[in-house]
């Protein structure tokens, strides 16, 4: 059974960047496609990018001269780094595991981050 | 991108009650609509998958339909644990979803 855990700062600054990471147990990170998804306070569900296990990756044209998304060297965990934050970056991070139809059904836990001075 | 517009925002059934609730593509998107169902404080679950697929372990009761821009999502008999909000997302090009559909019992 695959799992998948967030990981990183709970509060950034404004301008600064935020980093998490994204632990993958019980699959190999050597397939499918793993996504960032975040969520703002009361909003909707927003897909931020995904790597390929090679280190390919996509981006939300919303949000690509900000992102990126790559893989450790180890294959165990993937990660996110989104740039220049600012209080509308605020929200639940997810990680999750593409299916070859692009639906995600293996999410992590989620992880609250808060962009504040 | 493909923008997709759920409906209705919100809705109140009664238990045993039968909902239905839309989601339309703003370009065809053929059968690459899935469905998930969020209970507050809770991580996103997949119902339906490739429009119409029952995820397994899903009730029965979920039912998925529609192709190119026009989906359905039909809880047939709701009950008390199907209250959350429900969002269709798209796969067939850069993912997108709907901005959810609050279900209230």
């Amino acid at each position: 059974q695959v799992l998948l855990q967030e990981s990183g700062p709970g509060l950034v600054k404004p301008s600064e960047t935020l980093s998490l990471i994204c632990n993958v147990s019980g699959d190999s990170i050597s397939s499918f496609y793993w996504s960032w998804i975040r969520q703002s306070p009361g909003q909707g569900l927003e897909w931020i990018g995904s790597v390929y296990h090679s280190g390919a990756a996509k981006y939300n044209p919303s949000l690509e001269s900000r992102v990126t998304i790559s893989v450790d060297t180890s294959r165990t965990s993937f990660s996110l780094k989104l740039r220049s934050v600012s209080p509308d970056d605020t929200g639940v991070y997810y990680c999750a595991r593409d299916r070859p139809l692009g639906d995600f059904l293996v999410w992590g836990r989620g992880t609250w981050v808060t962009v504040s001075s | 991108d493909i923008q997709m517009t759920q409906s209705p925002p919100s809705l109140s059934a009664s238990v045993g009650d039968s909902v239905i609730i839309t989601c339309r593509a703003s370009h065809s998107i053929s059968f690459y609509l899935n469905w998930y169902h969020q209970r507050p404080g809770r991580v996103p679950n997949l119902l339906i998958r490739a429009a119409s697929t029952l995820q397994s372990g899903v009730p029965s009761r979920f039912t998925g339909g529609g192709s190119g821009t026009d989906f359905t999502l039909t809880i047939n008999g709701l009950q008390p644990e199907d209250v959350g909000n429900y969002y269709c997302q798209q796969s067939y090009s850069i993912p997108t979803f709907g901005q959810g559909t609050r279900v209230e019992i």
